[in-house]
C-alpha cells in the first residue's frame, strides 16, 4: 500500500463545477505540500499546512490530522485549472526535504 | 534572476558517460532540493541541503549519484556511468526558511540512450 494515496486518479468537470481532489496518508506528518503540474510540466506550490485550512483565490486546501486525510478543494473551476494535482507529505522527524509524493490527480475541466 | 533556474533544459548522452546537472536557486534561499520524475511515474525524492548542514541524501538511488552546493547557492547533481533507467526529468527546488513553501525550476529532461 502505498503511503500517500490520492483520489480520484482522473476527473473531468464542466466549467463552474465544484471540486474536491482527495489525498489519505499512513504516516506521521510534519507538513503536507499539494502541488499543481500544467501539462507543460511545469510544477508550483500551491499551499503547505500542517493543520487546519488555507484558502488563495479558488483554492482551499483542508487538513485532518487525526484521520490523516487532506482535501483540495477547486470552486467555480475554469479549463486553466487543468493540471495534474500531487500531495505530498514530509515524514515526522524526518527532512524538511524528504518528500513522500501521492501518484496525482488529473484534472480536466471543460469549457 | 527572479526564480529557479536549471540547466541544461535537454540532455542526450550515451548509456556510460557521466553527466552534470546545474540548479541556481531563489537568492536567500536556504533549502534546495533535488527530485526526480521518471516518465508516467510520480515525483522521486532525491536529496536535500539546508544551509551549512549535512545534507539528506537518503533519496539518492544509487553510489552513481551525487551532489554538491558550493557556498551555500549552486547546486550540482551528478550521475557517474548514467544507465537507462536514469532517463527522466530531473527537477531543483528551493524555499526561504520564513515560509517553506518550495519554487520549483522547470527541469532538465534526461534522456539517456
Amino acid at each position: 500500500k502505498n503511503e500517500v494515496e490520492q483520489s480520484p486518479q482522473n476527473l473531468t468537470a464542466q466549467e463552474g463545477e465544484f471540486i474536491t481532489i482527495n489525498c489519505s496518508y499512513s504516516v506521521g506528518i510534519s507538513a503536507l505540500h499539494w502541488l499543481q503540474q500544467h501539462p507543460g510540466g511545469g510544477i508550483v506550490s500551491l499551499f503547505m499546512l500542517s493543520s487546519g485550512k488555507k484558502k488563495h483565490g479558488r483554492l482551499i486546501a483542508t487538513i485532518n490530522i487525526q484521520e490523516k486525510h487532506s482535501s483540495l478543494h477547486i470552486t467555480a473551476s475554469h479549463p486553466r485549472d487543468s493540471a495534474v494535482y500531487i500531495c505530498a507529505v514530509g515524514h515526522y522527524g524526518g527532512s524538511q526535504g524528504n518528500l513522500i509524493f501521492g501518484k496525482g490527480t488529473k484534472l480536466s475541466v471543460k469549457p | 534572476g527572479a526564480g529557479v533556474s536549471q540547466s541544461p533544459s535537454n540532455k542526450v548522452t550515451e548509456k556510460g558517460k557521466d553527466v552534470e546537472l546545474r540548479c541556481d536557486p531563489i537568492s536567500g534561499h536556504t533549502a534546495l532540493y533535488w527530485y526526480r520524475q521518471s516518465l508516467g511515474q510520480g515525483l522521486e525524492f532525491l536529496i536535500y541541503f539546508q544551509g551549512n548542514s549535512a545534507p539528506d541524501k537518503s533519496g539518492l538511488p544509487s553510489d552513481r549519484f551525487s551532489a554538491e552546493r558550493t557556498g551555500g547557492s549552486v547546486s550540482t547533481l551528478t550521475i557517474q556511468r548514467t544507465q537507462q533507467e536514469d532517463s527522466a526529468v530531473y527537477l531543483c527546488a528551493s524555499s526561504s526558511p520564513v515560509r517553506g513553501i518550495q519554487y520549483f525550476g522547470a527541469g532538465t529532461r534526461l534522456s539517456v540512450l
